[in-house]
């Protein structure tokens, strides 16, 4: 079935560490989201991927880095410089290369944890 | 600014009673999308609606673009039906971009 995988599903992480979350999807989108999820709020954008090789930062980028080598793939990689880095992680996709021009599909997301 | 607002923030129906989201935007909509995150936190896409009227079920949505709201319409609701119901659009920030843009959510508990 076609869709998007996230992994890990729980991390917990010591302070101080990096830590990445991947994203697989298999639906030959262009375009790749990441989202961050504090409790009881929406959802704020951190990184976003039109195309390959390319991407921008979205609302909350610091602390964050992101990589696009292949279409399926959009891991973001949370930095030791992320004060508060404790929240729920999603990774999304829409098939358009333009940003927000098609139905959005979301993986499950990753729950993090700093200790 | 851009703003998306959801009403009520908070809902608590009994089992098998029907119920009305509703999401306004304070610019023009565009690619609206409702979501149910269930407990687990999964989004799960419930609707794509620009605009006119779906239906999936017992559920049905309708946006009104030019009046800049959209209405989640859940009848007979079930205890599966609990959770938070988003909507989100993308909303024209300036300098030719825009912004995906979501409400903080209506979050639903159906007690049976």
């Amino acid at each position: 079935d076609g869709g998007i995988t996230q992994s890990p599903k729980y991390l917990f992480r010591k302070e101080g560490q990096n830590v990445t979350l991947s994203c697989e999807q298999n639906l030959n989108h262009d375009a790749m989201y990441w989202y961050r999820q504090d409790p009881g709020q929406g959802l704020r954008l951190i990184y976003y991927s039109q195309i390959v090789n390319d991407f921008q930062k979205g609302d909350i980028a610091e602390g964050y880095s992101v990589s696009r080598e292949k279409k399926e793939s959009f891991p973001l990689t949370v930095t030791s410089a992320q004060k508060n880095p404790t929240a729920f992680y999603l990774c999304a996709s829409s098939k358009e290369g333009q940003v927000y021009t098609g139905e959005l599909f979301f993986g499950e997301g990753s729950r993090l944890t700093v200790l | 600014g851009i703003q998306v607002e959801q009403s009520p923030p908070d809902l608590i129906l009994q089992e098998g009673a029907n119920s009305t989201l509703r999401c306004n935007f304070s610019d023009s909509v565009n690619n609206l999308q409702w979501f149910h995150q269930n407990p687990w936190g999964q989004l799960i896409n419930l609707f794509y609606i620009p605009s006119g009227t779906k239906q999936n079920g017992r559920l049905s949505a309708t946006t009104v673009a030019t009046e800049r709201y959209s209405l989640l319409y859940i009848s007979s609701s079930q205890t599966t039906d609990s959770g938070v119901y988003f909507c989100v659009s993308p909303l024209y920030s300036g300098a030719g971009s825009y912004q995906l843009t979501f409400g903080k959510g209506t979050k639903l508990s159906v007690i049976p």
